[in-house]
């Protein structure tokens, strides 16, 4: 059965360090999303993407983020100037259409900035 | 603007027996997608329902079934036969087509007593 895959698992970064969490998605699958969960919170929406453009993004998606498809399997999550408060776990995820489609999460990547 | 409430942080079940997790959302939309995530310790986002909005019939997977009631914004998840392995972290998430990103609630503990 195809998946989300995701890399690093886990990812320790010092604070001002800039960080690129890397996504493959479900392969024919043309719309992704990168969400977030703090560590005991509920998951939060960061930014969707289809077309090769943001197709939305939340209040949390400031300018220190960044997201790239460099080619055509892989979807990337840049923090050029990582925080205390962007320690959390980053989903990846997918889907075959917006609106209806159902989207499938990767394992994610936990993120510790020191 | 769109919201998810499930107000029971934790519940517990007898192994075998059967247990309904709670949630209620707030929309203005007539046509939208309910889920139900699981969150195992692993923090994996595993999708174990989804109900559209539109269908009168509830959802069935197996073990799980939904209590959806549309006019009570209510979506309740029914596990039957409950397992050790059904403990877990479970979300409630909403999606609309008008907007890509999934809404969801606190989550749920779970935990299943041998």
């Amino acid at each position: 059965e195809p998946e989300v895959t995701q890399t690093p698992s886990h990812q320790v970064t010092q604070m001002g360090q800039e960080v690129i969490l890397r996504c493959v998605p479900i392969s024919n699958h043309l719309y992704f999303y990168w969400y977030r969960q703090i560590l005991g919170q509920k998951v939060e929406f960061l930014v969707s993407f289809y077309n090769n453009e943001i197709s939305e993004k939340s209040e949390i998606f400031d300018d220190q983020f960044s997201v790239e498809r460099p080619d055509g399997s892989n979807f990337t999550l840049k923090i050029r100037s990582t925080k205390l408060e962007d320690s959390a776990m980053y989903f990846c995820a997918s889907s075959g259409t917006s609106g209806t489609g159902t989207q499938y999460f990767g394992p994610g990547t936990r993120l510790l900035v020191l | 603007a769109q919201t998810v409430t499930q107000s029971q942080p934790e519940m517990s079940v007898q192994e075998a027996e059967t247990v309904t997790l709670s949630c209620t959302y707030d929309t203005s939309e007539s046509d939208y997608y309910l889920f139900w995530y699981k969150q195992p310790p692993s923090r994996q986002m595993i999708l174990v329902i989804r109900q559209e909005a539109y269908k009168q019939q509830n959802a069935t997977e197996n073990r799980f079934s939904v209590n959806f009631q549309k006019a009570a914004k209510s979506f309740s998840l029914k596990i039957s036969d409950s397992q050790l392995g059904d403990a877990a972290m479970y979300f409630c998430a909403y999606y609309t087509g008008a907007n890509s990103k999934l809404t969801f609630g606190k989550g749920i503990t779970l935990s299943v007593r041998p």
